[in-house]
């Protein structure tokens, strides 16, 4: 199985700040990797995929990038609404994994 | 609009079975495929295995071979996951997905079935 690691696990910044996540994958995925955002007590929300393609309605501050191992999502802006854990997850091949998730919380 | 409405809540003992179901609208439901991903408190997402609405194929994670099953009713629009066998580490928030893009990407998702495994 293919391990998707994330860092770090949790983050702490302010509304306006840039915020970057880290997603590596144990073997290389080529572009093959989606990004997830979950906020608490609710269903994950889809936000990329194809490691850089915003799915519809997604805000521009959101933008992904990497290819092979090394992933990462940024977040250009940091809004209020943000505030929530982000997981990675490779689609290269069966079975499908997630990272462990990353916390994103307010400074 | 999409939608999947998972069924509600279940309590059950060490050694049953629960079954979940997923009822979806708003599109053609043979058209995309469904995953099943499952959230035990406080952790992180586990994917724990896909199914075509189409010609019923499925892929399953490993650890989870022998003790799940899924299917769909394309009358009703329904997709079900069984789990059996249930342990207390089975203990989690069981969601249902829509497996888009050959099945590996998922964009819409139901609000989750909470199901506590517990004697």
């Amino acid at each position: 199985d293919i391990q998707m690691t994330q860092s770090p696990s949790s983050v702490s910044a302010s509304v306006g700040d840039r915020v970057t996540i880290t997603c590596r994958a144990s073997q290389g995925i080529s572009g093959w990797l989606a990004w997830y955002q979950q906020k608490p007590g609710k269903a994950p929300k889809f936000l990329i995929y194809s490691a850089s393609t915003l799915q519809s309605g997604v805000p521009s501050r959101f933008s992904g990038s990497g290819f092979g191992t090394d992933f990462t999502l940024t977040i250009s802006s940091l809004q209020p609404e943000d505030f929530a854990t982000y997981y990675c997850q490779q689609a290269n091949s069966f079975p499908l994994t997630f990272g462990g998730g990353t916390k994103v919380e307010i400074k | 609009q999409v939608q999947l409405v998972q069924s509600g809540a279940e309590v059950k003992k060490p050694g049953a079975s629960v079954k979940v179901s997923c009822k979806a609208s708003g599109y053609t439901f043979t058209t995309y495929g469904f995953t099943w991903v499952r959230q035990a408190p406080g952790q992180g997402l586990e994917w724990m295995g896909w199914i075509s609405t189409y010609t019923g194929d499925t892929n399953f994670a490993q650890k989870l071979q022998g003790r799940v099953t899924m299917t769909t009713d394309t009358s009703t629009s329904t997709a079900y996951m069984e789990l059996s066998s249930l342990r207390s580490d089975d203990t989690a928030v069981y969601y249902c997905a829509r497996a888009i893009r050959g099945g590996v990407n998922f964009d819409y998702w139901g609000q989750g079935t909470l199901v506590t495994v517990s004697s």
